[in-house]
């Protein structure tokens, strides 16, 4: 993979379901995987930041992992609300230049009341 | 703290026309980058900054020019526009110390919509 890849491009949900999304990465020479948040009209705002194998990321009931051998991360939503519909976008960086990021193109959450 | 405050928020040109986005930072970052956004295209690297007075080429920067004459500000130039440049434009700063564990954060301006005709 050379590209950042993240499935399923939309989802609609309804208020209480739990979801998960995919992002793909570059597994060669990985540095860090990135997950932002991105609601309508405002700015991307990082969720998670993740750089080592295993790592497992938590912030209220969001969630995310890792697994840099195979090149893919998950991010969970728990109980789904309102509020959380926005794109989901991950993004990669390798240690040849961890500064520069490649940015899939999101997942666009629908939570329905 | 204001974070990464953009100028203009939305801008008119017409095509051949000049202007200059500014990006200003309050968090004594380090890095600061451009990025465009058009639709069904991730985010794209134009230029980027490692730190006051150096600049560095992103994936797309035909057409743009970037100045980091103080650490606080990054200033995207398009000197003749194109109606290619239609575009959001989002300015991002990062930290610049960092060490594995803590992979360094982008933090993002609120964009500039810009219209070229």
């Amino acid at each position: 993979i050379l590209n950042v890849e993240q499935s399923p491009q939309s989802l609609h949900v309804q208020e209480g379901d739990s979801t998960n999304f995919t992002c793909s990465f570059p597994s060669s020479n990985f540095y860090a995987l990135h997950w932002y948040r991105w609601e309508t009209a405002k700015s991307p705002e990082a969720l998670f930041v993740m750089t080592l194998n295993g790592d497992e990321k938590k912030k209220g009931r969001i969630s995310a992992t890792l697994n840099t051998k195979e090149g893919y991360s998950y991010l969970y939503i728990k109980g789904s609300q309102p509020e959380d519909s926005a794109t989901y976008l991950c993004a990669s960086s390798n240690a040849g230049n961890n500064r520069k990021l490649i940015w899939g193109l999101g997942t666009s959450l629908a939570v329905n009341p | 703290n204001a974070g990464v405050t953009q100028t203009p928020k939305f801008r008119v040109l017409k095509t051949g026309q000049s202007m200059t986005l500014l990006c200003a930072q309050d968090m004594n970052h380090e890095y600061m980058y451009w990025y465009r956004q058009d639709p069904g295209m991730g985010l794209r690297l134009i230029h980027y900054s490692v730190g006051e007075g150096t600049t560095a080429k992103g994936e797309v920067p035909d057409g743009y020019n970037v100045s980091r004459l103080k650490k606080q500000n990054f200033l995207l130039g398009l000197e003749s526009a194109a109606p290619s440049q239609t575009s959001v434009y989002f300015c991002a700063s990062s930290r610049g110390k960092m060490d594995r564990d803590r992979a360094v954060t982008q933090y993002f301006g609120p964009g500039t919509r810009l219209l070229v005709l």
